[in-house]
């Protein structure tokens, strides 16, 4: 298996541009999260989908951050307007839930987008 | 605020010497804790993780230890390799199921 995908590795883009972060969790995995790092608050859970349903969005940031997942094997996080304080690195994961709890040994994580706003 | 520091930002240690990486929590709840080891340019991989019933768990040259009261955790390599050098995150699992992370500990091991 080709691992969680994410893509672009690299987005560079101009304060106000829309922004669309895009990510292919590891087939057969029903869980899928979105991560955001950057120096000061480390990585931080932005939200998270659970056979394709959003089942927390708490920590996405505001209403400019916008996070879809259509199918199983597509998710993507849309930034719109973009701001040059979302610039960091964005996660994707993705996880197969063991039995009633969450099994967070298995979150699976992507190379990351590495977004940079002007 | 944090519910999960990092207070070092980075380590430097000697090959063949220990590694020691420190994580404090705020919430006593917290009942499961992991290390995720990070490459440049890569996702975060997972290391080891540790039940609040237990106050050591090994994995070979890993070893992680929870000090409950003092609302601790710590990661011990050894021996350190080179290729330890990475960002090690620890995180711990709250009541909603979600993992939170503290800031991250650049360890660099030295030949």
């Amino acid at each position: 298996d080709a691992g969680v995908i994410q893509s672009p590795r690299h987005e560079v883009t101009e304060m106000g541009q829309e922004v669309t972060l895009r990510c292919k969790p590891i087939s057969g995995h029903n869980s899928l999260f979105w991560y955001r790092q950057t120096m000061m608050r480390g990585l931080e859970l932005l939200i998270y989908f659970n056979n394709n349903v959003p089942i927390d969005d708490s920590g996405m940031p505001e209403d400019r951050f916008s996070a879809k997942m259509p199918n199983a094997s597509f998710s993507t996080l849309k930034i719109q307007p973009s701001e040059p304080r979302d610039s960091a690195v964005y996660f994707c994961a993705s996880s197969q839930p063991a039995g009633q709890g969450w099994n967070t040994d298995t979150q699976y994580f992507g190379p990351g987008t590495r977004l940079t706003v002007l | 605020d944090q519910q999960v520091k990092q207070n070092s930002p980075s380590l430097s240690v000697q090959e063949g010497r220990i590694s020691i990486l420190n994580c404090d929590y705020t919430n006593s709840m917290f009942d499961y804790f992991l290390w995720y080891k990070k490459y440049p340019a890569e996702g975060p991989t997972f290391l080891i993780s540790i039940s609040s019933i237990k106050d050591k768990n090994e994995d070979g040259r890993f070893t992680v230890f929870l000090n409950k009261s003092a609302k601790h955790l710590s990661l011990h390599i050894v021996p350190s390799q080179p290729g330890d050098s990475a960002v090690y995150f620890c995180a711990v699992l709250n009541q909603g199921g979600k993992l939170i992370f503290g800031q991250g500990t650049e360890l660099s091991v030295k030949p």
